[in-house]
Order: C-alpha cells, then structure tokens, then sequence
C-alpha cells in the first residue's frame, strides 16, 4: 500500500529543545516535501527536495532544516523550537515532475506544540 | 503569484450530488487535485486530473476541468454522511515545485 508516514503524530515541546519530524515513504519517489497548515493561513511550503541531497526552500523555510541522505526520507529539523512553530505539518512525495504518474500523497500530518 | 479560491460552505442532503467548485489563475499548472480532510485527520487524494483533460470520472466522484475559464469542480454523486469533511483544491506549480492549495470548503451533509 502506497504511504507517507510521519512520526511523531503528536508532539508538545518547550521553546529552544530541538526537535526532528520524521518522514517515510514506500513508493520510491523523488519529489518530497513539507507543509504546514495554520488557521487562517491554510497550507504552505516550508521545504521540498527533487531527490536525494537536492533540496531547496519552499514559502516558510525560515525556523526549519531538511536533509535528505535516503530517497525514502526526509526528517524536518526545528533546531530551536518557537511558540510560532506551533502548528500541524504534513509531509508529502509524488514521482519526479514532468515524469511518471501525477500522484501527490500526503501523510496523516504531525501535531506541534511549543510552549 | 497563484491563487486559488474556493466557497466556504456547502450543505446538502444526504443522497443529494455536491459539487464544489473552485477557481485558480495560473493557466501553466500540470496538475489539479481534491483532497479531502476529515476532523484530525490528514490530507487523502480523492483525485486529481491532468490539465490536457477536461474529465475524469472515479465512481462517485466527477471532476470538470474548464481551462479557458480556469474552473475545477467537484461532483460527489449519492452523497453520504462520511463525506462530510473539508475539501482541498490544490494546483500544481511546475515553476516553483509545490502546490497551492485553496482555503478549503466544509462540506455538511444532512441525514
């Protein structure tokens, strides 16, 4: 079965201890991504990677890190949470653009608190 | 830069069609799709259509593709009360690598 995994699902955390979302999926795709959905703002891109140690930023970089050693991973990293951070993050992965079928799945979404 | 818009709300009646429409501004996307969000739950494709087509069909759902008019709509037939949910537009951007979503409609399903 196709699939996007997060972890953790749900998460509340302090101001500054750093802190990594995990990403995983199973369908050997090149584009992966992240997005954050804040009321009011809706979803937005915060960093994308066209394959394996190719990464750029999206709309909202500012506050994360990515990398991508795997082509089936790609952890996002709050180096030093804040209160802003505050939100639910989804991660996401399709075939390489322009190639293949146009398929864009999302995971079940991460839960972030920062106190 | 892109946007898409969608209505708010829709209500309908249990083994009614819905159809929820949206509009987007850029002409060069590649791909549409409709997501659905379930309360505390993640985004699920529904479908998607690629923008050289005007039709696509997946059992109950019909998606309508007007690129002249940059129109996507959404016909959910023999609607149901687990298809109440928020319902996602997104575009995809072949310039910038992401998809812009639209702010989502909450579609109400009554018994």
């Amino acid at each position: 079965e196709a699939q996007v995994t997060q972890n953790p699902r749900y998460l509340i955390t302090v101001t500054g201890k750093k802190l990594t979302v995990t990403c995983s999926q199973n369908m050997n795709h090149e584009y992966m991504s992240w997005y954050r959905q804040d009321p009011g703002l809706g979803l937005r891109q915060i960093y994308y990677s066209m394959n394996v140690e190719v990464t750029d930023k999206g709309d909202v970089p500012e506050g994360y890190k990515v990398s991508r050693k795997e082509k089936r991973n790609f952890p996002l990293i709050l180096e030093s949470p804040s209160p802003n951070q505050t939100s639910l993050y989804f991660c996401a992965s399709r075939s390489r653009p322009g190639q293949g079928a146009g398929e864009l799945f999302f995971g079940e979404g991460s839960r972030l608190t920062v106190l | 830069g892109e946007d898409v818009e969608q209505s708010l709300f829709l209500s309908v009646r249990e083994g009614d069609s819905s159809v929820i429409n949206c509009t987007y501004t850029d002409s060069s996307s590649t791909y549409l799709y409709w997501y659905k969000q379930e309360p505390g739950a993640g985004l699920q494709l529904l479908t998607y259509i690629f923008s050289n087509m005007d039709m696509k069909q997946d059992q109950r759902l019909t998606v309508l593709l007007n690129k002249k008019d940059k129109h996507l709509s959404l016909r959910i037939a023999d609607t149901q009360t687990g298809d109440s949910a928020i319902y996602f537009c997104a575009v995809w951007m072949d310039s910038s690598y992401k998809l812009i979503f639209g702010s989502g409609t909450r579609l109400l399903v009554r018994p």
